[in-house]
C-alpha cells in the first residue's frame, strides 16, 4: 500500500462522540486525500491537503475537519459522529497531485451506532 | 444524474473468458480516465490510466476511451480467478490545487475456475 498506514483499521463508536482517524505516509508526498466509500456511491472526496497546513474541501466535507501539521500525517476528525458517517474511509497520497499518481491506503472501517 | 455511471454487476465469468467493463459519463470536461482494481477489504489500486480517446494496452488489460460517446471500457483477456475483484472507473479534469477524482460505483467481477 505504497507506504501508507491508517489507524485505527476498525472502530465502533456512538452517535455524538468525536472521532479522529489518522493517515501516515513514509513517501514524503506533498498531496494527501481523505475519501469515504459507500455502497451505491463509490469513493467520494472529503478533504485534501496540498502541503503542511494547506487543506481544502472536497465533495462531502460537511461534518468533517482535517489537519496536517507534518508532511507525513493527515488527520480526519468527525466532530460529532452520526450514523450517516458509518463508512469505509480511505486515505490516498500523491507526489504530484495528478490523478494517475494517487495511491490508496488500506482503509478504516468506521461504524457509528 | 450522477456524473459517472457504472453497472454494479455482479458479473460472473468462467476462467479464460474475455471480460468487458464499462462506464458512461456526462461531464465533457473530463480529460483523464482511470481504472482501479479493489480486492475485498483492501484499498483501490491503479490499473490503467488514459488521457485521450482510443485504446491503451497493458498485458491482458485494454482500456478504451470514446470521448464522442462519453463511454469508457476495460477489457480483460484470458481472465483468471485472481482477477476477481471490484473494478472502479474514475475520471478527472484539471483545476484547483490538485486534480480531483470522480469515481463510478464499481463493478464486482467473479472469475470462476
Amino acid at each position: 500500500d505504497a507506504g501508507i498506514t491508517q489507524s485505527p483499521r476498525h472502530k465502533v463508536t456512538e452517535t455524538g462522540t468525536p472521532v479522529t482517524l489518522r493517515c501516515h505516509q513514509t513517501e514524503n508526498h506533498r498531496y494527501m486525500y481523505w475519501y469515504r466509500q459507500d455502497p451505491g456511491h463509490g469513493l467520494r472526496l472529503i478533504h485534501y491537503s496540498y502541503g503542511v497546513k494547506d487543506t481544502d474541501k472536497g465533495e462531502v466535507s460537511d461534518g468533517y475537519s482535517v489537519s496536517r501539521s507534518k508532511t507525513e500525517d493527515f488527520l480526519l476528525t468527525l466532530e460529532s459522529a452520526t450514523s450517516s458517517q458509518t463508512s469505509v474511509y480511505f486515505c490516498a497520497i500523491s507526489e504530484t497531485g495528478r490523478t494517475d499518481t494517487q495511491y490508496f491506503g488500506p482503509g478504516t472501517r468506521l461504524t457509528v451506532l | 444524474q450522477k456524473e459517472v455511471e457504472q453497472d454494479p454487476g455482479p458479473l460472473s465469468v468462467p476462467e479464460g473468458a474475455i471480460v468487458s467493463l464499462n462506464c458512461t459519463y456526462s461531464n465533457s470536461a473530463f480529460q483523464y480516465f482511470m481504472w482501479y482494481r479493489q480486492y475485498s477489504r483492501k484499498g483501490p489500486e491503479l490499473l490503467m490510466y488514459t488521457y485521450s480517446s482510443g485504446n491503451k494496452e497493458d498485458g491482458r488489460f485494454t482500456a478504451q476511451v470514446d470521448k464522442s460517446s462519453k463511454y469508457i471500457s476495460l477489457f480483460i483477456r484470458d481472465s483468471q480467478p485472481s482477477d476477481s475483484a471490484t473494478y472502479l472507473c474514475a475520471m478527472s479534469y484539471p483545476g484547483g490545487a490538485t486534480n480531483k477524482l470522480i469515481f463510478g460505483t464499481g463493478t464486482l467481477l467473479a472469475v470462476q475456475p
